[in-house]
């Protein structure tokens, strides 16, 4: 069965350095959704992205986060300078919208540590 | 505005029913779902539930949906060990993000 991967599962970085955290949705969807989860904390919306644009993004989805779909398989999340508070797990997320259905698959996430 | 909400805590004994519960505010949600997270992993949707439908059946696990009060809840038959996890209700806001509850942990006992 097709799932979402994403690389690495763990990444530690200091204070101010830029990251890219790597996803590969499921082939053949549409959408894609980046969320976070904060040790302890509800999971929270980042950013969805559909026909190369972005479609919305929240109040956390400052002037720091970016995204990309570089080619035909990868979307990724970039950090420019990251700060002690992006401490937290990152979810990747596809949509296939066959059908009528709205269902989001996630991927098993990057844990991001900020030190 | 958006919220979910669930209490964060049941205790079951194995082979009992569990029902896990939540409550949401946007009435405009088309799909309603739960996803599961053990351990170290990622969210693994379980099952979702159209807005104009009132019940889902699939093998274990029932949810059942009353619209009129925004509650939503899951239900899994002869819970196993296997089922300790933490169980997340998450509404749509369209196609464009989920809106997910704090997530209700789940512990089976023997």
């Amino acid at each position: 069965e097709p799932e979402v991967t994403q690389t690495p599962s763990h990444q530690v970085t200091q204070m101010g350095q830029e990251v890219i955290l790597r996803c590969v949705p499921i082939s053949n969807h549409l959408y894609f959704y980046w969320y976070r989860q904060i040790l302890g904390q509800k999971v929270e919306f980042l950013v969805s992205f559909y026909n190369n644009e972005i479609s919305e993004k929240s109040e956390i989805f400052d002037d720091q986060f970016s995204v990309e779909r570089p080619d035909g398989s990868n979307f990724t999340l970039k950090i420019r300078s990251t700060k002690l508070e992006d401490s937290a797990m990152y979810f990747c997320a596809s949509n296939p919208l066959a059908g009528g259905y709205n269902t989001q698959y996630f991927g098993p996430g990057t844990r991001l540590t900020v030190l | 505005g958006e919220d979910v909400e669930q209490s964060l805590f049941l205790s079951v004994r194995e082979g009992d029913s569990s029902v896990i519960n939540c409550t949401y505010t946007d009435s405009s949600s088309t799909y309603l779902y739960w996803y599961k997270q053990e351990p170290g992993a990622g969210l693994q949707l379980l099952t979702y539930i159209f807005s104009n439908m009132d019940m889902k059946q699939d093998q274990r696990l029932t949810v059942l949906l009353n619209k009129k009060d925004k509650h939503l809840s899951l239900r899994i038959a002869d819970t196993q060990t296997g089922d300790s996890a933490i169980y997340f209700c998450a509404e749509s806001v369209g196609y464009n993000k989920l809106i997910f509850g704090a997530g209700t942990r789940l512990a089976v006992h023997p």
